[in-house]
Order: structure tokens, then C-alpha cells, then sequence
């Protein structure tokens, strides 16, 4: 069945560095959906990724999309405090007519000052 | 309204006991997810409307597990008999198009069953 991998599980970085987390799916994609959860909070629609090897900025985030629609990338450039939390792919895989998102388990973040 | 709303946002049931958790999604969103999330883990996924029709319910763990959506609109996610590995945050999300458009969460129901 559908899974999808997230990699690493717990992230621990000093404020300033970088920080990337993976997403690995067994199947193809027709999109990619990256969420952060807040400790305590919901998740919450970063961005969408649609076509192969699409690459989106948003300020210090940039999320990239693999060619086979397998894979994604989530790296954030010179953490700050406020980016802890826990972030989320998701995605319907390819040729789902009902669009049941499946998430990753996750990679939590936790940024020391 | 304004985003999707769920309530109650706690609950501590006696095993045994049925509840009925509650969504309300955003005005004109035609899907409406619900997820069950344990700590530290992803939303696993439990059913799938779209309008009233519920497309895809085979995410609920067992015929405990029962959701409904009779308008097209407000959905009640009803679980009989809680038993103790029921516990955990039941999340609702609606977006316009499915998994193919931004879904937006509630806040959840954390649900305790003791």
C-alpha cells in the first residue's frame, strides 16, 4: 500500500544553521503537500508542489519535488526559533480519483537559541 | 466561517462509553477529511467525504468507528465502545478539491479514554 517516508525523524540544530528533512513515497505523486505542526497546534499548508523537478522558495524555505514524483525535499536556510515544530509531506498518489492525502510521520525540528 | 472548527477540543470518556466528535468546515469546501493522530506521529487517515457522500472510509480501524455527513456540510465522527487505544487527537480538515488542493485542520478533539 501507499506509504510515505519521512527522514530524519527528530532534527536538533543550533539557531542559524540549516536544517533539511526528506520524503519518500513507494508510489508516484501527482502532488506533493508540505505542513508545519506547531507543538500543541494543527497543521498547517505550507506549500504545494505539482511538477516534476518544481522548485518553490518562500523566503527561507525552499522545497523541491524529485523528477519520478517519488521524492521531496523541505531545507531551511539559517533556522530561527520560531521554524520549531514538526513538518509534514503529504500527497495523493498518482491516479487517485478521491485524493486521499497520505502524510509522512514527520520530522521535528527543535532549534536551540 | 472563517476556518474549520471542531468541538469539543477535549474529551475523557470511560471505556465503553460512545462520543461523538464534531466538525464544521469551511463555508463551500466540498471535502472533508478526518485523521486520527497519536503522539508523535503523522495524521493517519480515517475517512473521506465529498458533499455528503462519504467516498473512502476505509482508513477507520474498526465498525466501532462511524462518520457522517448528512448536508454536505457539518461532519460527526461517532465511536462506540471507546476502548483505551482509542485515545488520541482526532483531526478534521476540508479543502476545496480533495488531496489535490491546500487542506485546512481544526484544531482537533484530543480524546482520552480511561
Amino acid at each position: 500500500g501507499q506509504q510515505v517516508m519521512q527522514i530524519p525523524q527528530y532534527q536538533h540544530v543550533q539557531e542559524g544553521e540549516d536544517f533539511t528533512t526528506y520524503c519518500n513515497s513507494s508510489t508516484t505523486l501527482s502532488n506533493i503537500q508540505w505542513y508545519k505542526q506547531r507543538p500543541g497546534g494543527h497543521p498547517v499548508f505550507l506549500i504545494q508542489l505539482v511538477k516534476s523537478g518544481e522548485v518553490k522558495k518562500q523566503k527561507r524555505l525552499t522545497f523541491q519535488f524529485g523528477e519520478a514524483k517519488k521524492n521531496s525535499s523541505l531545507h531551511i536556510t539559517a533556522t530561527q526559533t520560531t521554524d520549531v515544530g514538526t513538518y509534514f509531506c503529504a500527497g495523493p498518489h498518482r491516479g487517485s480519483t478521491l485524493g486521499r492525502l497520505y502524510f509522512g510521520r514527520g520530522t521535528q525540528l527543535t532549534v536551540w537559541p | 466561517g472563517a476556518g474549520v472548527s471542531q468541538s469539543p477540543r477535549y474529551k475523557v470518556a470511560k471505556r465503553g462509553q460512545d462520543v461523538a466528535l464534531r466538525c464544521d468546515p469551511i463555508s463551500g469546501h466540498v471535502s472533508l477529511f478526518w485523521y486520527q493522530q497519536a503522539l508523535g506521529q503523522g495524521p493517519e487517515f480515517l475517512t473521506y467525504f465529498q458533499n455528503e457522500a462519504q467516498l473512502d472510509k476505509s482508513g477507520l480501524p474498526s465498525d466501532r468507528f462511524f462518520a457522517e455527513r448528512p448536508e454536505g456540510s457539518v461532519s460527526t465522527l461517532k465511536i462506540q465502545r471507546t476502548q483505551q487505544e482509542d485515545s488520541a487527537v482526532y483531526l478534521c480538515a476540508s479543502s476545496l478539491a480533495g488531496g489535490f488542493t491546500e487542506a485546512f485542520f481544526g484544531q482537533g478533539t484530543r480524546l482520552t479514554v480511561v
